[in-house]
């Protein structure tokens, strides 16, 4: 099965704007979706798809691609945006498995 | 709004099966534009996926958990099952339920339930 690398720790000043980034052979052929998760709190879906955002999420959240790579930028980070933020996408296999990445803990300072 | 919510035994013995269930409300499980699943954390680590069902039964599970992973799925009830045998202390993990999307380049998490801890123990 496919497998998602991603940067274990990233920080960004407060306005600023990061990058998180997600590797895997699967990007090749399926999109990646991310997802915030904080302390104690349950995933939530912020981009799907690539670069589609859900209804509520701030649009300084977008997503991108390239090769074997996907992004999550935050542009203009806030402090509520610190948090844990995952990858996944379809497996690289025909069927409908799901691969997560490792998480990339993002602090705001 | 679509909730998904949790519910089962919070400590299990080794060698023994863990059995959740998630009750979907606000919605229609019988969709069919829908899958619905399971995933996991450890404590303090990432999330795995565990597996999904389709309303009529379809379903797919996590290679390195399939031999031990049973995902059923009860319309009537709007209710999904989670089935795990032969627990061990790694899967001490926070157990949480999702509704599945599915299209031809992408696969992903919409809606997630707020999770329940199990822990593996004696």
């Amino acid at each position: 099965s496919s497998e998602l690398t991603q940067d274990p720790a990233v920080s960004v000043a407060l306005g600023q704007t990061v990058r998180i980034t997600c590797q895997g052979d699967s990007l090749r052929s399926y999109y990646a979706s991310w997802y915030q998760q904080k302390a104690g709190q349950a995933p939530v879906l912020v981009i799907y798809a690539k670069n589609n955002r859900p209804s509520g999420i701030p649009d300084r959240f977008s997503g991108s691609s390239s090769g074997n790579t996907a992004s999550l930028t935050i542009t203009g980070a806030q402090a509520e945006d610190e948090a844990d933020y995952y990858c996944n996408s379809r497996d690289s296999s025909d069927n409908l498995y799901l691969v997560f990445g490792g998480g990339t803990k993002l602090t705001v300072l | 709004q679509l909730q998904l919510q949790e519910s089962g035994p919070g400590l299990v013995k080794p060698s023994e099966t863990l059995s959740l269930t998630c009750t979907v409300s606000g919605g229609s499980i019988s969709s069919s534009s829908y899958y619905w699943g399971w995933i996991r954390q450890p404590p303090g680590k990432g999330l795995e996926w565990i597996g999904s069902i389709y309303y009529s039964g379809i379903t797919y599970y996590n290679p390195s958990l399939k031999s031990r992973v049973t995902i059923s799925v009860d319309t009537s009830k709007s209710q999904f099952s989670l089935n795990l045998s032969s627990v061990t202390a790694a899967d001490t993990a926070v157990y949480h339920c999702a509704r599945h999307q599915y299209d031809l380049w992408s696969g992903y998490c919409d809606y997630w339930g707020q999770g329940t801890l199990v822990t593996a123990s004696s």
